[in-house]
C-alpha cells in the first residue's frame, strides 16, 4: 500500500497564479484533511472531508477551495496564489474522527 | 486563546533517560481526543499515541505514554528510555467536536527534542 501520497512535492508559483494539489489515499479512509505548516506555528487545518462529496472548513480556509469527488482523492485548490500562502501543505486521512491520521509526505509551495 | 499550548520549544535528554514533553489544551467540549505526533527532520508526520476524553486509563504505546490530567487540561507525553532516533519535533494535537458531521483539529507549535549520546 502506498498510504497517503501528494502531488506535486514542490512547486513555485507567481502571485495570482492558480494550482491544484492532489492527495490520494489507498486505505479506504472516510476522513481526509488538508493542513498547512508554517515555521513556529505548528499545523493548521485548512479544510477537511468526512466522506465522498462532502467538505467542511477548518481553522484557516480563506483563499483555498477543496473537492472530494472520489473517496480516495482530496484536492486542494488555490485560485489566486498570494505570498502568504507560501507554506508546506500536508494531506492526511483517517478511518474515523477518533482514529489517528496518516499523513502524506507534504508539498512545499513557494509563492513569489 | 490557544487551543493547544506547548511551552517547551526545545528539550535535551540523555540517551536511555526518560523525558516528559508538556501539553495543555483548552476546550469546553466533554468529548474530545488528544494526539501526539512525531516529525523527524525528514518531514513526515508519525502518529504516536491517542487519548480519548472519556478514557480513564492513561494511554500507552510501547515506550510512549500519555499522562492525562483532565482537571488540569494537560496531556503530557512521556518517552521512556530515550533513543537517538527519538530526536525530532513533537506535536500535541486535539480533536474538538464541532457538529455531528465533523470536527476541528488543532496542533501545538511543537517541542524539539534532542537526545544526547
Amino acid at each position: 500500500n502506498a498510504g497517503v501520497t501528494q502531488t506535486p512535492k514542490f512547486r513555485v508559483l507567481k502571485t495570482g497564479q492558480s494550482m491544484t494539489l492532489l492527495c490520494a489515499q489507498d486505505m479506504n479512509h472516510e476522513y481526509m484533511y488538508w493542513y498547512r505548516q508554517d515555521p513556529g506555528m505548528g499545523l493548521r487545518l485548512i479544510h477537511y472531508s468526512v466522506g465522498e462529496g462532502t467538505t467542511a472548513k477548518g481553522e484557516v480556509p480563506d483563499g483555498y477551495n477543496v473537492s472530494r469527488l472520489k473517496k480516495q482523492n482530496f484536492l486542494l485548490g488555490l485560485e489566486s496564489a498570494a505570498p502568504s500562502q507560501t507554506s508546506v501543505y500536508f494531506c492526511a486521512s483517517s478511518w474515523l474522527r477518533s482514529y489517528e491520521q496518516y499523513f502524506g509526505p507534504g508539498t512545499r509551495l513557494t509563492v513569489t | 486563546a490557544q487551543k493547544i499550548t506547548q511551552t517547551q520549544p526545545g528539550m535535551f535528554v540523555q540517551e536511555k533517560e526518560a523525558v516528559t514533553l508538556d501539553c495543555t489544551y483548552d476546550t469546553s467540549d466533554q468529548s474530545y481526543g488528544l494526539f501526539w505526533y512525531k516529525q523527524p527532520s525528514s518531514g513526515e508526520m508519525i502518529f504516536l499515541i491517542y487519548q480519548g476524553s472519556y478514557d480513564e486509563q492513561n494511554a500507552t504505546e510501547g515506550r510512549y505514554s500519555l499522562n492525562f490530567q483532565k482537571a488540569r487540561k494537560s496531556a503530557n507525553l512521556v518517552i521512556s528510555a530515550s533513543q537517538l532516533g527519538d530526536s525530532a519535533m513533537y506535536f500535541c494535537a486535539m480533536r474538538e467536536a464541532v457538529s455531528n458531521t465533523g470536527n476541528q483539529f488543532y496542533f501545538g507549535t511543537g517541542t524539539s527534542l534532542t537526545v544526547i549520546p
